[in-house]
């Protein structure tokens, strides 16, 4: 257990249904990131935060995805309208900045139908 | 950041050592070569970095060539835990970098009992 915590750690949903995802960072870190990654392939970058701040977003990101941070702690990642290639797992990570490593949580496992 | 090629799969015996190969032959002078595993289910975890001596923790052993074209992960008493997809990655400024990591597709290393 690295002290990041997802929530909830698997989801299926129908394609075109909303769905959210949250993320509980070790509590005096300030940097916050999001990732997604497929089957067979390692995690690709999507955003990240310093503090409340959405400072860089992948090309990746498309509009459909949003992500918030309203108090620097906790963060969510939002899909609208899921797709079949949405299925993925979605991790967060943290840390702090000044530092190099970054503490990944578990991960929320998406499944669109 | 520079791109890095590693070997799709690999063997090792339980209680030998695991010597992980990563080429980086573009590298620049200004990046640092770092190494992540990910065990099944569980988000990515730190290994070591470095720039261009070789470096050790409780972990593993980083040894970097003297042209920093390649470099060699060493798990010296591998045990059946570490099975895992070990991920090589090469970027620039540890600590201050604002970027997410750049994942490829890693080396999935499976100890044998």
């Amino acid at each position: 257990d690295t002290g990041v915590s997802q929530d909830p750690r698997h989801k299926i949903t129908k394609r075109g249904q909303n769905v959210t995802f949250r993320c509980d960072p070790i509590s005096e870190h300030n940097r916050l990131y999001w990732y997604r990654q497929t089957l067979g392939q390692g995690p690709e970058f999507l955003t990240y935060f310093q503090n409340e701040a959405q400072l860089e977003k992948s090309r990746l990101l498309s509009d459909r995805f949003s992500a918030e941070r309203p108090k620097g702690s906790f963060s969510t990642l939002e899909i609208q309208r899921t797709e079949q290639g949405d299925s993925a797992m979605y991790l967060c990570a943290s840390k702090l900045a000044g530092l190099e490593t970054q503490y990944f949580g578990p991960g929320t496992r998406l499944l669109v139908l | 950041d520079a791109k890095t090629t590693q070997p799709t799969s690999m063997d090792c015996a339980e209680g030998r050592a695991a010597n992980l190969p990563c080429n980086h032959s573009t590298i620049s002078g200004n990046e640092y070569v770092y190494w992540y595993r990910q065990i099944h289910s569980q988000g990515p975890q730190y290994i070591i970095h470095g720039l261009k001596n070789n470096e050790t923790n409780e972990m593993a052993s980083l040894i970097i060539t003297e042209d920093r074209k390649s470099s060699t992960l060493i798990l010296p008493h591998a045990t059946l835990r570490d099975t895992a997809v070990y991920y090589c990655i090469v970027r620039v400024v540890p600590g201050g970098g604002a970027d997410g990591l750049t994942f490829g597709k890693g080396t999935h290393l499976i100890i044998q009992p």
